[in-house]
């Protein structure tokens, strides 16, 4: 079946400009996550959610960042009045739940604030 | 502060030999363990997980051992091939705790 996908998969802006990142996760996963990856570096936790509610913000760097899932599916992190240090790879997991803890990974949105 | 870190940044492997990466925390109430692998230009892939009750788990070609007196993980990856050439990382749960904490990774190549 068809795995995360998210969109879109490279996106340049100019600094001050708000941006939408969007993530399909495999249908059914009820968990989702949103994570940050600087050049070079690890993961770096940003948001969980569970169907639609999101029970762990405490990776969000700052309100400039807000993240929201709609019918337990599709999720979208906004970043507004972006900032050079905003650039990085955003990547999107989704999770089935149950007694499985995989998270299944997107390939990732590169963001380049210019 | 709490940490997933790894000994080494690179590793550089003659195809055929086999491979070991490794892996130290330092929160010991972490109680499960994940093993990814990152291409370039995409996303983790998940390759072996272990539950802190276990210390070996094994999948194809790939070990994972745990040490939880000392808080080091290993993953061990026999027979390299040119495909596993990749980042990978390591990342601990902490039970009730929905959030992956990963390393910075550890480059490998396989020399061909």
């Amino acid at each position: 079946g068809a795995g995360v996908s998210q969109s879109p998969s490279n996106k340049v802006t100019e600094k001050g400009k708000d941006v939408e990142l969007r993530c399909d996760p495999i249908s059914g996963h009820t968990a989702l996550y949103w994570y940050r990856q600087s050049l070079g570096q690890g993961l770096e936790f940003l948001i969980y959610f569970q169907g639609n509610s999101a029970p762990d913000k405490s990776g969000l760097p700052s309100d400039r960042f807000s993240a929201e899932r709609t019918g337990g599916s599709v999720s979208t992190l906004t970043i507004q009045r972006t900032q050079q240090e905003d650039s990085a790879v955003y990547l999107c997991a989704s999770r089935y739940g149950g007694g499985s803890y995989e998270q299944y990974f997107g390939p990732g949105t590169r963001l380049t604030v210019t | 502060g709490e940490s997933v870190g790894l000994h080494l940044p690179t590793l550089s492997v003659q195809e055929g030999d086999n491979s070991i990466i490794n892996c130290a925390y330092s929160n010991s109430a972490s109680d499960y363990f994940i093993w990814y692998k990152q291409e370039s230009g995409k996303g983790p892939q998940f390759i072996i997980d272990i539950r802190s009750n276990m210390d070996k788990r094994q999948g194809q070609r790939v070990t994972v051992l745990l040490n939880k007196t000392v808080k080091h993980l290993s993953l061990q990856i026999a027979a390299t091939q040119p495909g596993d050439s990749a980042v990978y990382f390591c990342a601990e749960l902490r039970g009730g705790n929905e959030k992956l904490t990963f390393g910075t990774g550890t480059r490998l190549t396989i020399i061909p």
